[in-house]
């Protein structure tokens, strides 16, 4: 059972450039997030999808997109990268919308916008 | 909308001795509660998580959390610190009752003495 996984694990970005954060689930959770860790500031919502073809800004999405087709997919788009979009991203997804299953983390993507 | 507030962002802890890392919420109504914890450079593991039923909650490496809504707080305790416990530890709270957003307090790095 692979859970959540990500990819890559690290990436290196100049400003300006642009790449998708990769997160693919074999669980069948409907629900998936993508949040950011900085360092003290624990995590920050940037995106979430509650099924296929539904998506929702969270607490920081300017800078990103997503897209969610397939209920296992749900990639993270970064458009002209910033120093600020340095941080590790993490997906995750929820078995249940009632908010007391918990989530399922991938293990992360480290990106650094030099 | 709710909030989580964890009390030192660093604790050190001899081996063998209590573990008590602090998180208090911010809530009208009663809510879910979790804890997380996080091994370097990997992603969120559940550690536990509170639920409405029981009001102390055990989950694994022997960890608990009492959820006292007097003081609208959620400590998370070990008797008996081991250095494998050394990891940053996350409490969260969901944003709405039956609500699948979590929101995320900014951690608490537990160091484990020899």
């Amino acid at each position: 059972n692979a859970g959540v996984t990500q990819t890559p694990k690290f990436r290196i970005l100049k400003i300006g450039q642009s790449m998708t954060l990769q997160c693919t689930q074999d669980m069948n959770h409907n629900y998936m997030y993508w949040y950011r860790q900085d360092p003290g500031m624990g995590l920050k919502l940037i995106y979430y999808s509650v099924g296929a073809g539904i998506t929702d800004k969270g607490e920081v999405p300017n800078g990103y997109n997503v897209s969610r087709s397939t209920t296992e997919d749900f990639p993270l788009r970064l458009e002209l990268a910033a120093p600020s979009q340095t941080s590790v991203y993490f997906c995750a997804s929820s078995r249940s919308g009632q908010g007391n299953y918990g989530y399922t983390f991938g293990s992360g993507t480290r990106l650094t916008v030099v | 909308a709710q909030s989580v507030t964890q009390l030192g962002s660093h604790v050190s802890v001899s081996e063998g001795a209590l573990v008590l890392l602090r998180c208090n919420y911010s809530s009208s109504v009663p809510p879910y509660l979790f804890w997380y914890v996080q091994y370097p450079n990997q992603g969120l593991q559940l550690l536990l998580k509170y639920t409405s039923a029981a009001t102390l909650v055990k989950g694994i490496n022997g960890f608990e959390a009492e959820f006292k809504k007097s003081e609208t707080s959620f400590h998370l305790t070990k008797p008996s610190a081991h250095m494998s416990d050394a990891a940053e530890y996350f409490c969260a709270v969901s944003d709405q009752p039956g609500t699948y957003k979590y929101i995320f307090g900014t951690g608490t790095r537990l160091k484990v003495l020899a």
